[in-house]
């Protein structure tokens, strides 16, 4: 159980244009998931938590009218990096907490690289 | 600003040795801890967690928490190749859902 898949596992753009990303949860009900980032050879940045049904809450220093996050439905939230550039190229990850599973564990999704040129 | 602290390493075993990973964090207030292995170039997976003093075990795998010393291990018994990956320790960050990560320990399991 516990599984949470992301669509597209991998997307190249051009500067200045949006990329959406989806999270899903494939075998529960995640009332809240995450979005992360990490550069090569770095560890997890958490950018936001999402709560379904209301606004994410975004990480200090985390752009918010950039990163827009919805978060519908129980089984999924997604993140659209809006006007993309060059910097913003890393592996994105998200992750959900099953309510009915153990205190505080999360279940991270395949991530998204996304290459920006 | 609440921190999870880890060796970067690289820690390189052989095969069959047991790997021993190390993680201290210092928010007190955390009551949940986890350990993520990530291959590279993946997202991370999640091993153990723990939430008790005292040692946990699943298969191979031996967590132990101290929580007077904010301390936390992983141990891995009979160490194989497929054992090398970035391992991620993780606290729950005091009360709320959001967990702290440290940078990792990269484990090489030489054959």
């Amino acid at each position: 159980g516990a599984v949470v898949s992301q669509h597209p596992s991998r997307v190249i753009c051009k500067s200045g244009t949006s990329v959406k990303i989806e999270c899903r949860s494939l075998d529960f009900q995640a009332t809240t998931m995450f979005w992360y980032r990490q550069f090569p050879k770095q560890s997890l940045m958490l950018m936001a938590t999402s709560n379904e049904g209301s606004k994410a809450t975004y990480e200090q220093g985390v752009e918010k009218d950039k990163f827009l996050i919805n978060h519908a439905s129980l089984t999924l939230s997604t993140l659209t990096v809006t006007s993309a550039h060059p910097e913003d190229s890393s592996f994105y990850i998200c992750s959900a907490r099953d309510p009915q599973g153990a205190l505080y564990e999360q279940y991270f999704g395949p991530g998204t690289r996304l290459t920006v040129t | 600003q609440k921190e999870v602290e880890q060796n970067s390493g690289p820690l390189s075993v052989p095969e069959g040795a047991i790997a021993s990973l190390n993680c201290t964090y210092s928010d007190r207030v955390s009551q949940s801890f986890f350990w993520y292995r990530q291959y590279s170039g993946k997202s991370p997976e999640l091993i153990m967690s723990i939430y008790s003093n005292g040692d946990k075990e699943d298969g191979r795998f031996t967590a132990q928490l101290n929580k007077a010393s904010q301390y936390v291990s992983l141990l891995i018994r009979d160490s194989q190749p497929s054992d090398s990956a970035t391992y991620l320790c993780a606290s729950s960050q005091g009360g709320s859902e959001k967990l702290v990560f440290g940078k990792g320990t990269k484990l090489t399991v030489n054959p």
